[in-house]
């Protein structure tokens, strides 16, 4: 099947620990995408990336980084930096990266903070 | 603020009626697309719509775009349960490389 998979599901963030969330895509798609969503909110940009070795902040970049070493791979790491990472985090990808292109969704990873 | 605001946020209807959601933006746009989010999952891409086209079908559902009111709606028609979910459109902002989400309509179809 191809697509987006994201892992794990659900995490739970120490205070001062860093947490790293996994996108793998298999669609062969240049562009990927991170997203946070806030309960009954839209979707703002982390940071993106349009080929590997290479990727912009979004909207909402600060407390988060990224890397893209691998075209089918593109974690998220929320640092201790992100003083309130409590949300929905989403990883999309596209054909290539421009704003034309359709997304593709992963399921999706609920951080928590304990 | 966002880009596109979804009107209203939340609407509950019966099954078999016809939902219709709006959708506002502030500037030019290269195209707009709808997506579909099932509650704690991910978006799933429903239509696309170019700044030079007006209506679009695809289904049960039906896109029209209003650059000169900068604006479009999604209507579903014979509404299932199945269509309960949230509703986000997205804009292709003219110079920017990325989609900008509104906040979403949360659609109920009760049986």
């Amino acid at each position: 099947d191809g697509g987006i998979t994201q892992s794990p599901k659900y995490l739970f963030r120490k205070e001062g620990q860093n947490v790293t969330l996994s996108c793998e895509q298999n669609l062969n798609h240049d562009a990927m995408y991170w997203y946070r969503q806030d309960p009954g909110q839209g979707l703002r940009l982390i940071y993106y990336s349009q080929i590997v070795n290479d990727f912009q902040k979004g909207d909402i970049a600060e407390g988060y980084s990224v890397s893209r070493e691998k075209k089918e791979s593109f974690p998220l790491t929320v640092t201790s930096a992100q003083k309130n990472p409590t949300a929905f985090y989403l990883c999309a990808s596209s054909r290539m990266g421009q704003g034309g292109e359709k997304l593709f969704f992963g399921s999706g990873t609920q951080l928590s903070v304990l | 603020s966002q880009q596109g605001e979804e009107d209203p946020q939340a609407l509950s209807i019966q099954e078999g009626e016809n939902a219709t959601m709006n959708c506002s933006y502030k500037t030019s746009i290269n195209n707009l697309q709808w997506y579909r989010q099932n509650s704690g999952r991910g978006l799933v891409h429903l239509i696309l719509i170019r700044s030079n086209e007006r209506e679009k079908h695809s289904g049960r559902l039906r896109v029209t775009l209003d650059t000169s009111k900068k604006s479009s709606s999604l209507l579903i028609t014979a509404s299932r349960a199945a269509d309960t979910a949230s509703y986000f459109c997205a804009t292709d902002v003219e110079g920017a490389q990325k989609l900008v989400f509104g906040q979403g309509t949360r659609l109920t179809i009760n049986p």
